[in-house]
């Protein structure tokens, strides 16, 4: 089982509907999740952090967490053409240094 | 100017060659990180360094090796090139602070290399 699952896509949704972006993870000692944006050929770019249970909003961007079931999603309200990108989850557990996992990322495809 | 910055960008070189990667940060952070990325296999971390005289392996160590000539400055370097080393090379950064979002990573631009 790998340490951070997302599945590859492309996930393609219309412009203006909501985009939602799916990670689990297999290491129940996590303590923090990240959602970074990479664009084809650059670096990936931090969008968000969570920690706690439950919603995080930040603009059209807001990241779930929900520890008991490993499940943390980004989701994208009113989503642009320029949203398309591949979307890295990235998980590190508690205590001292603990390197961040990321996952393979999902590709997302905003349709005008 | 980029907080993050790695030299060069593109690089082509052949099997058997010594290839030097560079990075330089102005972020003031003490961590520093190379990762490969691959199309299906995501980020994976080559090594990581807590400051100028902690280097530690990461998971696909073999065939890597590394230098931390400063604070701001972390080079990787390939031995012997191999085709299967073709991939994009990240450099990143993290502060040492504590707490949940603690080693969170900025990156740099990336260098792609192709080992022919």
């Amino acid at each position: 089982q790998k340490e951070v699952e997302q599945n590859s896509g492309p996930l393609s949704v219309p412009e203006g509907a909501i985009a939602s972006l799916n990670c689990t993870y297999s290491d129940r000692g996590s303590q923090s999740f990240f959602w970074y944006r990479q664009y084809s050929g650059k670096s990936p770019e931090l969008i968000m952090f969570i920690y706690s249970n439950g919603d995080k909003e930040d603009g059209r961007f807001t990241a779930q967490l929900n520890k008991a079931s490993q499940y943390v999603s980004l989701l994208i309200r009113d989503s642009q053409p320029s949203d398309s990108a591949t979307y890295l989850c990235a998980v590190r557990r508690s205590g001292g240094y603990q390197k961040v996992t990321f996952g393979i990322g999902t590709k997302l495809q905003v349709i005008p | 100017d980029a907080d993050v910055t790695q030299t060069p960008r593109n690089r082509i070189t052949k099997t058997g060659k010594r290839i030097m990667l560079e990075c330089s940060q102005t972020k003031g952070h003490d961590r520093m990180y190379w990762y490969r990325q691959d199309p299906g296999l995501g980020l994976r971390l080559i090594y990581y360094s807590f400051d100028v005289k902690d280097i530690n392996k990461g998971e696909i160590s073999d065939g890597y090796s590394v230098s931390r000539q400063a604070q701001a400055k972390f080079s990787l370097s390939l031995e012997s090139a191999i085709p299967n080393q073709t991939a994009l090379y990240f450099c990143a950064t993290s502060g040492a602070q504590g707490g949940p979002t603690g080693d969170t990573q900025y990156f740099g631009p990336g260098t792609r290399l192709t080992v022919l």
